[in-house]
């Protein structure tokens, strides 16, 4: 699975967008960006995925460059309830080339939304 | 749907005892994980099942670890005997093999401090 770099931290205004970044130079033409958050003594939630065009749900919209070797996970309004930590996760879906579905996390940004 | 259930959510218990965690997943899903999350090393992948038949279990610590799901809506984690060392939030989840999207559903977790 490619590798992924995240900022460790971020901090973001209450009621403005936050828009984290992921670098994923390595990741290969199969490969599906994933974001999960992980809510203070949660378990990790998903929040969206996507291969190269951008993509948009209720939570938040996904950004991925055209070389896909970056993207950037935004929530739009932010609010006190969105601080957690935030994983960003590059993988082959299930079902793909031998793929059995396993989630490898990282240290992910741990966001802080701020009054 | 209740999500994936665990059960106990907090567990107390002395060095050298036996440890069972319990885990539900959702109805329908075909894939369940095993994740330990500690502050040292963050999420890390234990085991996952397909279709009740583990796949990959090489994320499991040592031999003091076992992991059984005997059917398609249970599943049970077992340490014995438990050690310091073992304290941590254990957390399953539970995916659709065949789905495309690899999204997982995690539980609430369980924490075990083992003294």
């Amino acid at each position: 699975d490619a590798k992924t770099t995240q900022p460790p931290s971020m901090d973001c205004a209450e009621g403005r967008a936050a828009n984290l970044p992921c670098n994923h130079s390595t990741i290969s033409g199969n490969e599906y960006v994933y974001w999960y958050r992980q809510i203070h003594s949660q378990g990790p939630q998903y929040i969206i995925h996507g291969l190269k065009n951008n993509e948009t749900n209720e939570m938040a919209s996904l950004i991925i460059t055209e070389d896909r070797k970056s993207s950037t996970l935004i929530l739009p309004h932010a609010t006190l309830r969105d601080t957690a930590v935030y994983y960003c996760i590059v993988r082959v879906p299930l079902n793909y080339g031998g793929s059995q579905g396993n989630l490898i996390f990282g240290k992910g940004t741990k966001l802080s939304v701020k009054p | 749907d209740a999500g994936v259930i665990q059960s106990p959510r907090h567990e107390v218990t002395e060095m050298g005892q036996e440890v069972t965690l319990r885990c539900k997943p959702i109805s329908g899903h075909n894939s369940l994980f095993w994740y330990r999350q500690t502050m040292m090393r963050g999420l890390e992948l234990l085991i996952y099942f397909n279709n009740n038949v583990p796949i990959d279990d090489s994320g499991m610590p040592e031999d003091r670890f076992s992991a059984k799901m005997p059917n398609a809506s249970f599943s049970t984690l077992k340490i014995q005997p438990s050690e310091p060392r073992d304290s941590a939030v254990y957390f399953c989840a539970s995916s659709l093999l065949g789905s495309g999207a690899n999204v997982l559903t995690f539980g609430a977790g369980s924490r075990l401090t083992v003294l």
